[in-house]
């Protein structure tokens, strides 16, 4: 089983900060990783797919970056509305996987 | 548009069994995998199992083989998920989710609203 281990855990951040959210692979899996933000008492939302792929409806302010074992979710000038849990995904092989999540508070 | 609405949230008592629907609309059903994915109280996601609607053909997480039965009705383009012996652990929400390629594993999009299911004596 591939295992994403993500950190930080959990980040305060002032508005207009910059936030970067690492998830590491515990083995190679190329390109096989997405991101998905979840907002409280919501369904996940597809940010990122295969690790850098912008989304249609996202803002530009979210991009990813990485490939093989680490990965990078960045968020440029975070917004209040970007206050959220983010978790990585590898479909690489099964069975598929999630990071253990990164909650993104707003100071 | 692309919709999946999950059946009402479901109290059940130890050892029950709990069955959850996800209807599917504004897609071909039989396209794409269908995969369940739980999420425990304050936690994060952890995928169950998939099923490939157009032939049946199930993947089960090894947590689960053994208690989980996905299944998917092409009569009503809805996909169940069945979980027996259920336990206090087994509290949490549970979601359905959309494969993304035809006959391929990549990111889920979109997802369902979520059922939460409680287990309590």
């Amino acid at each position: 089983e591939i295992v994403l281990t993500q950190s930080p855990d959990f980040q305060s951040v002032t508005p207009k900060e910059k936030v970067t959210i690492t998830c590491r692979a515990s083995q190679s899996i190329g390109s096989s990783l997405h991101w998905y933000q979840q907002k409280p008492d919501q369904s996940p939302k597809l940010l990122i797919k295969y690790a850098s792929q912008s989304i249609s409806g996202v803002p530009s302010r979210f991009s990813g970056s990485g490939s093989g074992t680490d990965f990078t979710l960045t968020i440029n000038s975070l917004e209040a509305e970007d206050a959220a849990t983010y978790y990585c995904h590898q479909s690489s092989s099964l069975p598929l996987t999630f990071g253990g999540g990164t909650k993104v508070e707003i100071k | 548009e692309v919709q999946l609405v999950q059946s009402g949230a479901e109290v059940k008592k130890p050892g029950a069994t709990v069955k959850i629907s996800c209807k599917v609309s504004g897609y071909t059903f039989t396209d794409y995998y269908m995969h369940w994915v739980q999420q425990a109280p304050g936690k994060g996601l952890e995928w169950m199992g998939l099923v490939d609607p157009e032939d049946g053909e199930t993947i089960y997480a090894e947590k689960f083989q053994g208690r989980v039965t996905i299944t998917a009705d092409t009569s009503t383009d809805t996909a169940y998920m069945e979980l027996s012996s259920l336990r206090s652990e087994d509290t949490a929400v549970y979601y359905c989710a959309t494969d993304s390629i035809n006959g391929a594993y990549n990111w889920f999009d979109p997802w369902g609203q979520g059922t939460l299911v409680t287990v309590s004596s």
